[in-house]
């Protein structure tokens, strides 16, 4: 596989469940990132890892955990979610340490809905 | 803070006409600017983007010139095809790392 991958591609969870989002990226990038898609909004950055660290987190709530073992993986741990975080949530890659000019890479997204 | 306006949508015209999607953006220092496209049911990709003032971005018949005196960067195509119904990002890349800020998105449908 190429690119930056997405697994589940949808998910429907009550808000009783914890389940966790999964992304990987094949391009030998050192920056991962998750975004929250919701409609007529902008994109929202949630968090960023560069080399491994968590260096932004956007005031996520504490409901949504990421974890990110190594450069390719990036994990979203979700628990007692509500149903206003029912979204697409983007998965992006980039480069890392080169500053404005970097381009991400952007996964299909997993479409949540909390129930 | 940086931010980025983008023409509301949606967008609908017909095949070969010509596109102008407006974005203006607001930033301190010198920011990067990206046009990204998404189309259903996928991610976003890049489309195109300026690193500096009076560069152009350009690619599959889409432009957009960085305009630091107006701060603006328009998407522009001179004859759409169908196949570029989307959803179009603006986003801005600021100078102090590498987080990127969004517009709001543009729909367009292109009609045969």
């Amino acid at each position: 596989e190429t690119g930056v991958t997405q697994t589940p591609r949808h998910l429907v969870m009550g808000m009783t469940n914890k389940k966790s989002l999964k992304c990987e990226q094949h391009l030998g990038h050192n920056a991962m990132y998750w975004y929250k898609q919701s409609a007529k909004k902008p994109l929202e950055l949630m968090f960023v890892y560069n080399f491994k660290e968590q260096t932004e987190n956007n005031s996520v709530p504490s409901r949504f955990s990421p974890e990110c073992p190594n450069s390719s993986h990036l994990f979203l741990h979700l628990h007692t979610l509500q149903p206003e975080d029912s979204a697409l949530y983007l998965c992006a890659s980039s480069q890392g340490g080169r500053g404005a000019d970097e381009t991400q890479y952007f996964g299909p997204g997993t479409r949540l809905l909390v129930l | 803070g940086d931010s980025v306006t983008q023409m509301e949508g949606p967008v609908t015209l017909s095949e070969e006409a010509f596109l102008t999607i407006n974005c203006t953006y607001t930033a301190t220092g010198y920011p990067s600017l990206f046009w990204y496209v998404q189309y259903p049911g996928e991610g976003l990709q890049l489309l195109l983007k300026a690193t500096k003032a009076d560069d152009k971005g350009s690619n599959k018949g889409f432009e957009a010139t960085y305009r630091k005196e107006t701060t603006s960067f328009h998407l522009e195509k001179g004859s759409v095809q169908v196949s570029d119904s989307a959803v179009y990002f603006c986003a801005l890349g600021e100078t102090s790392g590498s987080r990127l800020t969004f517009g709001e998105g543009t729909q367009l449908t292109v009609n045969p």
